[in-house]
């Protein structure tokens, strides 16, 4: 079954304190995982696409990785407008061309000032 | 502005009392989904529509109709509502099916009482 898992369920640091998000899955056939980025009452944004293990995509204090099992959302010297819930999804094949993301439960990302 | 929108924003109705919640993208995408996100299990998908007149059943289908008469619309249909089916609900649009972002909604929060 295809699964996805964020760890922690909630992160509180304090701003400039560098610290990393985790998203293991299992899917069979990795199409694409995705990062997005969803504040309160609002939808999900997009952040990032990774393909294949090994690569790296990069946006003002993110940066994400990918390898084959989990991908990593690392947060560098983040500042209070980081505060948000971060989900990670991946593409999981339903039948022949037609898929569906499956999302993880996110990762609550405090920042204080 | 490239967006997907949906209504109404929030609704509150009585069990049975048929609903429709709309969704409409103008980025011209093929392909549209609608998600319900629930606290502790996250974003799954209800339906999903590869093109127009191309629907099918996600993972929680049950106590729901889609539509897609044309390419930019994907009402979602609750025939008879169910206090089950309070949740906050997503449409999502997306150019293709595999390795494109989603790009969502801002959200329909219904409670059904």
């Amino acid at each position: 079954e295809d699964q996805v898992t964020q760890s922690p369920e909630a992160l509180r640091l304090q701003e400039g304190e560098s610290s990393s998000l985790n998203c293991s899955y299992t899917v069979s056939g990795l199409r694409g995982l995705f990062w997005y980025r969803q504040d309160p009452g609002k939808g999900p944004e997009f952040l990032f696409t990774l393909y294949s293990a090994g690569e790296e995509k990069e946006k003002e204090r993110l940066k994400a990785t990918l390898t084959k099992k989990e991908s990593f959302l690392h947060i560098t010297a983040p500042k209070p407008e980081d505060s948000a819930t971060y989900l990670c999804a991946v593409q999981a094949l339903i039948i022949q061309g037609a898929q569906k993301l499956v999302f993880g439960q996110g990762t609550r990302l405090t920042i204080n000032p | 502005e490239a967006q997907v929108t949906q209504n109404p924003r929030y609704l509150i109705t009585v069990t049975g009392k048929k609903l429709t919640v709309t969704c409409s993208q103008n980025m011209n995408h093929e392909y549209m989904s609608w998600y319900r996100q629930d606290p502790g299990l996250g974003l799954r998908q209800i339906y999903y529509s590869m093109n127009v007149e191309v629907t099918d059943k996600g993972d929680v289908p049950e106590g729901y109709k889609v539509s897609r008469k044309e390419k930019r619309n994907f009402p979602l249909i609750l025939e008879s509502p169910s206090p089950n089916q309070t949740s906050l609900y997503f449409c999502a649009s997306s150019f293709e099916s595999w390795g494109t972002e989603a790009f969502f909604g801002q959200g329909t929060r219904l409670t059904v009482v």
